[in-house]
């Protein structure tokens, strides 16, 4: 079984503060990593894509990706509360994703 | 750009019933399809994924089956309902398999 496992959360944080999500997953053959935000009663929207070790930026979110410690996580500089929502982390395995429960951020002004 | 498009948005129905849903993707030649289930605070469930028309892989066991009659067309359906089977589906497409999976609107089923 195929497993990825996040923190669920809530997590606060204050405004204009940096947020952390983090992201365990089982297989080590996964070649794929996705951060998606899911606000409520919406579906899921695509934040990221990382691929290869290290971090990727995009604008204020930075994905940081450790396939040898089979980890992923999501760091949300300045913060703001419409970042409030739930962040869900996707890791492919073969020709499906397997997708965590999701970690329920809210950001207080 | 490429689109999707869910129907119906929500729907309310009762035990034993039939159901049909249906997704289209626009803007994009053979995607690989998928149908999710999202429950009342869990994650999101893999019911199917489809690579090609005619082409359906079923993740879980249940009274649920799929079909891709044409190639950005995917249909989930039910002959009958159970109450179990409430929740958010959301159908999605990728490019291929690893890629990135985009996200319909999701259709919100309540059975009663």
């Amino acid at each position: 079984q195929k497993e990825v496992e996040q923190n669920s959360g809530p997590l606060s944080v204050p405004e204009g503060a940096i947020a952390s999500l983090n992201c365990t997953y089982s297989d080590r053959g996964s070649q794929s990593f996705f951060w998606y935000r899911q606000y409520s009663g919406k579906s899921p929207e695509l934040i990221m894509s990382i691929y290869s070790n290290g971090d990727k930026e995009d604008g204020r979110f930075t994905a940081q990706l450790n396939k040898a410690s089979q980890y992923v996580s999501l760091l949300i500089r300045d913060s703001q509360p419409s970042d409030s929502a739930t962040y869900l982390c996707a890791v492919n395995g073969g020709n499906q994703f397997y997708f965590g429960t999701g970690t329920s951020l809210t950001v207080i002004p | 750009s490429q689109t999707i498009h869910q129907w119906p948005a929500t729907l309310v129905q009762p035990v034993g019933s039939p159901l049909s849903l249906e997704c289209t993707v626009e803007g994009t030649s053979n995607p690989n399809l998928y149908w999710y289930r999202q429950a009342a605070g869990r994650g999101l469930q893999l019911l199917f994924y489809s690579v090609g028309i005619g082409q359906i892989s079923s993740e879980v066991p249940q009274n649920l089956s799929a079909s891709r009659p044409q190639d950005r067309q995917f249909i989930l359906s039910s002959k009958k309902l159970l109450l179990s089977d409430s929740g958010f589906y959301l159908c999605a497409w990728s490019v291929q398999s690893g890629n990135e999976q985009f996200f319909g609107p999701g259709t919100r089923l309540t059975v009663l």
